[in-house]
This record gives structure tokens, C-alpha cells and sequence, in this order.
């Protein structure tokens, strides 16, 4: 079965430092996506960067990357250049498009709190 | 980018009695629509998925009769919480596949429900 796993509950980081928040997955697909979303507290859910299973290169958009580990089944992601508007829920998922019809499951989140 | 929306926002309602939820696809055909739900500071919870013109696929635990889905058309889903309790206030995410893009995934803003 698909699972992600976020152990972070909430993190501290200074504005204009990085951080990274941790991701690990399991799935016994072998062709499937890997995202991260950000949620303020509109509610909104906000796509950040997407990474598949065959890219070779870890994925980059802008202040984002992703570090795709596939053997360690990790999609950690890594924010440059903390913003003090970059404080919200962060959301690991994943998505395959064999099992589970296109579903798409999430992590438990990881809080991010940016200091000034 | 490609938009989807949810009406309403907010909506309070009586104990006992039905609401329905709308997602549209704005500029896009939407093969397959999810419905999540979000209990407060949690992950979300994929509840359905709904292909157009066919029966929703409901996750485990979750009450088909008390969660009716209906994906009508390719740009129009519905949820409607049948008899609704206290216990099904609860934020409601819907969000939609682009047909022929099988890993661009948009999410609504988002429907407040609470039950009084």
C-alpha cells in the first residue's frame, strides 16, 4: 500500500535561511509522482514543485527543490531563502498511476514557522 | 493555470438537514474529481473518487449514503452531506485531474461546513 510519512510536526527556521522538510514514502509502484503543497491558512491548497519517478534531476522551481533520494524512497523538500510568508502547512503527496487509480495521498504535514 | 471552484465557502446548517457542495473545473475537462476532507491542523483525508458518468469510488469508511457524489459532467461534481451532524463539520477540499495530464492536480479553495 501507498504510505507517506512526514515526522516533522512543526519547524522553526530564521527568515532568509533554508530548510529542509522531510518526506519518506513507500509504494510498490514503479512509476508514480511525488509532490509538495503548501497550505496558508486560507485553506488553499498551493501546488509547489512535482517530482517523478523517472527524473533523474531533482526537480527545482524556484526557492523550492526537491531532493530525490529513490532508493532511500525520500522527497525531502528544501526551501532557499526563508520569507516570512512562507509560514503555513506543508504537504508531502504522492501519486500513482496504477494502484489506486490516480489517488492522490498525503502526509501528515509539517508546520512551518519563519522567524523575523 | 487551470481553476477550480467551490461553492460555497462557508455554509452553517441545522443538524439534520442536507447540504450540497459544488466543485466546477473553470477551464478545463475534468476526467476524474477527488473529494477530501480536513479536520482542523490535519492531513487530508481522500474520501471519493468521482469519474464523470459514472458511480463514485469511496474510500474505505467513509458512508456512501451519507456522502452522495455525483460527477455530472466534465466540469461539475457535487457533494451533498446527507442528514449532517455536529461531528461532519469539517473543511471539504475538492479537486480535479486535467484530462490528458494524468499528474496536474488542482485543488478548490475549499468548503467550510460546520453543523450546528
Amino acid at each position: 500500500a501507498q504510505k507517506i510519512t512526514q515526522t516533522q510536526p512543526g519547524m522553526f527556521v530564521q527568515e532568509k535561511e533554508a530548510v529542509t522538510l522531510d518526506c519518506t514514502y513507500d509504494t510498490s509502484d514503479q512509476s508514480y509522482g511525488l509532490f509538495w503543497y503548501k497550505q496558508p491558512s486560507s485553506g488553499e491548497m498551493i501546488f509547489l514543485i512535482y517530482q517523478g519517478s523517472y527524473d533523474e534531476q531533482n526537480a527545482t522551481e524556484g526557492r523550492y527543490s526537491l531532493n530525490f533520494q529513490k532508493a532511500r524512497k525520500s522527497a525531502n523538500l528544501v526551501i532557499s531563502a526563508s520569507q516570512l510568508g512562507d509560514s503555513a502547512m506543508y504537504f508531502c503527496a504522492m501519486r500513482g498511476p496504477y494502484t489506486g487509480g490516480f489517488k492522490t495521498i498525503f502526509g501528515a504535514g509539517t508546520r512551518l514557522f519563519v522567524k523575523a | 493555470g487551470a481553476v477550480v471552484s467551490q461553492h460555497p465557502s462557508r455554509v452553517i446548517c441545522k443538524s439534520g438537514t442536507s447540504v450540497k457542495i459544488e466543485c466546477r473545473s473553470l477551464d478545463f475537462q475534468a476526467t476524474t474529481m477527488f473529494w477530501y476532507r480536513q479536520f482542523p491542523k490535519k492531513s487530508l483525508m481522500l474520501m471519493a473518487t468521482s469519474n464523470e458518468g459514472s458511480k463514485a469510488t469511496y474510500e474505505q469508511g467513509v458512508e456512501k449514503d451519507k456522502f452522495l457524489i455525483n460527477h455530472a459532467s466534465l466540469t461539475l461534481s457535487t457533494l451533498t452531506v446527507t442528514s449532517a451532524h455536529p461531528e461532519d463539520s469539517s473543511f471539504y477540499i475538492c479537486s480535479a485531474i486535467d484530462r490528458g495530464y494524468a499528474y496536474e492536480q488542482y485543488f478548490g479553495p475549499g468548503t467550510r461546513l460546520t453543523v450546528t
